[in-house]
């Protein structure tokens, strides 16, 4: 079956430390990949897409990484901050049109 | 500034009644869709539409219905049919260009409670 599968566990740091979370997925061979950050009781908000043929993208602190052959993307938020404490989401294109298919999402917390 | 409008933002039904929740954006996006988010299940697809006058079925569509009569407007109905009801609901449109560029610009959702 297909599956889009990430940390459950909520992911705790330090102020100033590196995030790193995980995206791991099966029996889908995704064209584009999205993340998402969503807060408490909102919508989530787009953050960065990242293609097949790119291994890494970048935006601000911000930085995803894509490996096919893995079926994995990891998302990296550098010099981590308080207001970066989120549920952070992958998803991928499944299927025809735009359709997105979404993980369960991992917890960050970012402490003093 | 060009967004995405659910209403309302809560909502209490009593059993066995259709309830019927608003969409509206002003982005232009030709495509918009309809997610239920549950704790500890993620987002789950009940209905999209790419295009006026046309939806499609997602993962879980049962109970549920459509219209897409405005490239505005997407309102889902949740009808007596559908079993567990309560839940937060997202909806989302995109641009629809074929080439997947684009994130999908999401409300900030409604919380459909049945008591």
């Amino acid at each position: 079956s297909q599956k889009i599968e990430q940390n459950s566990e909520a992911l705790n740091i330090q102020e100033g430390k590196t995030a790193t979370l995980t995206c791991n997925y099966t029996n889908y061979s995704p064209a584009y990949l999205q993340w998402y950050r969503q807060d408490p009781g909102r919508g989530p908000v787009f953050l960065l897409l990242i293609r097949e043929n790119e291994k890494e993208k970048r935006k601000e602190r911000l930085k995803v990484t894509f490996d096919t052959t893995l079926k994995q993307s990891l998302f990296h938020i550098t010099a981590s901050q308080p207001a970066d404490s989120a549920t952070y989401l992958c998803a991928l294109f499944t299927g025809g049109g735009n359709k997105l298919t979404f993980g369960t999402g991992t917890q960050l917390k970012v402490e003093l | 500034d060009g967004g995405i409008t659910q209403s309302p933002k809560y909502l209490f039904r009593k059993e066995g009644q259709n309830v019927t929740l608003s969409c509206e954006q002003n982005l232009n996006h030709d495509a918009m869709y309809w997610y239920r988010q549950d704790p500890g299940q993620g987002l789950r697809l009940i209905y999209y539409s790419q295009i006026v006058n046309d939806f499609q079925k997602g993962d879980i569509a049962e109970g549920y219905s459509v219209s897409r009569e405005k490239k505005e407007s997407f309102p889902l109905t949740v009808t007596s049919a559908q079993k567990n009801p309560t839940a937060f609901y997202l909806c989302a449109s995109s641009r629809n260009d074929g080439k997947s560029n684009y994130g999908y610009t999401f409300g900030s959702g409604t919380r459909l409670t049945v008591v």
